[in-house]
């Protein structure tokens, strides 16, 4: 079983809608939780991070995550084409080193 | 600041070749990473590095050598090229600093393409 696991996906979703990206974690001692963005041929770059349960909200977007589950979400409103990118989530070890899931690659259709 | 660079952006090897991909950062962080990312698989940790002089191995090490002689640069050397190493290869870098907000954000380079056959 990887440590992160993450839907490779492609999700396709028409333009406005609400998007919803989920990984599953195995280690609850993971505390620390990242969602990066990564548009085609590019190099990721950090969306937004997390400590611990709860929600963090940054304008369209919302990271949650649920440890009782082992639950990490990342949500989209009023998603947009420019959004179309594949997104990577990624947890915390106790050496600091970040465990990744595999992607999901999110198609906005306009 | 030109953040993370990494030369060269594409390359094709013969397998039994070597060569050095570069990375450079110019943020004066301590911590350094080389990671490579095959598709469906999310990205792997080949070798990183905790500051100048100090080098460890990460998930994947077998076939790569790094060296960190100064803080910026982070040099990935792939000896005797094999067909399982055909990749993208990024190399990242963060703070570290402690007290700093985001101190575990890793900045990623454009990376290296590679293909071996």
């Amino acid at each position: 079983q990887k440590e992160v696991e993450q839907d490779p996906g492609p999700l396709s979703v028409p333009e406005g809608a609400i998007v919803s990206l989920n990984c599953t974690y195995s280690n609850s001692a993971f505390q620390y939780f990242m969602w990066y963005r990564q548009y085609s041929r590019k190099g990721p770059e950090l969306l937004m991070y997390t400590y611990s349960s709860g929600n963090k909200e940054d304008g369209r977007f919302t990271a949650q995550v649920d440890k009782s589950s082992k639950y990490i979400s990342l949500f989209i409103r009023d998603s947009q084409p420019s959004d179309s990118a594949t997104y990577l989530c990624a947890s915390m070890d106790s050496n600091y080193q970040l465990i990744w899931g595999a992607g999901t690659k999110l198609i906005i259709k306009p | 600041n030109a953040g993370v660079t990494q030369t060269p952006k594409f390359r094709i090897l013969k397998i039994g070749q070597s060569m050095t991909l570069q990375c450079t950062q110019d943020m004066n962080h301590n911590y350094m990473y080389w990671y490579r990312q095959d598709p469906g698989m999310g990205l792997k940790l080949i070798y990183y590095s905790v500051g100048a002089g100090i080098t460890d191995k990460g998930e994947v090490p077998n076939g790569y050598n790094v060296s960190r002689s100064t803080t910026e640069d982070f040099p990935l050397r792939l000896e005797l090229a094999a067909p399982s190493q055909t990749s993208v290869y990024f190399c990242a870098s963060r703070t570290g600093a402690s007290g700093m907000l985001g101190r575990y954000e890793q900045y990623f380079g454009p990376g290296t393409r590679l293909t071996v056959t």
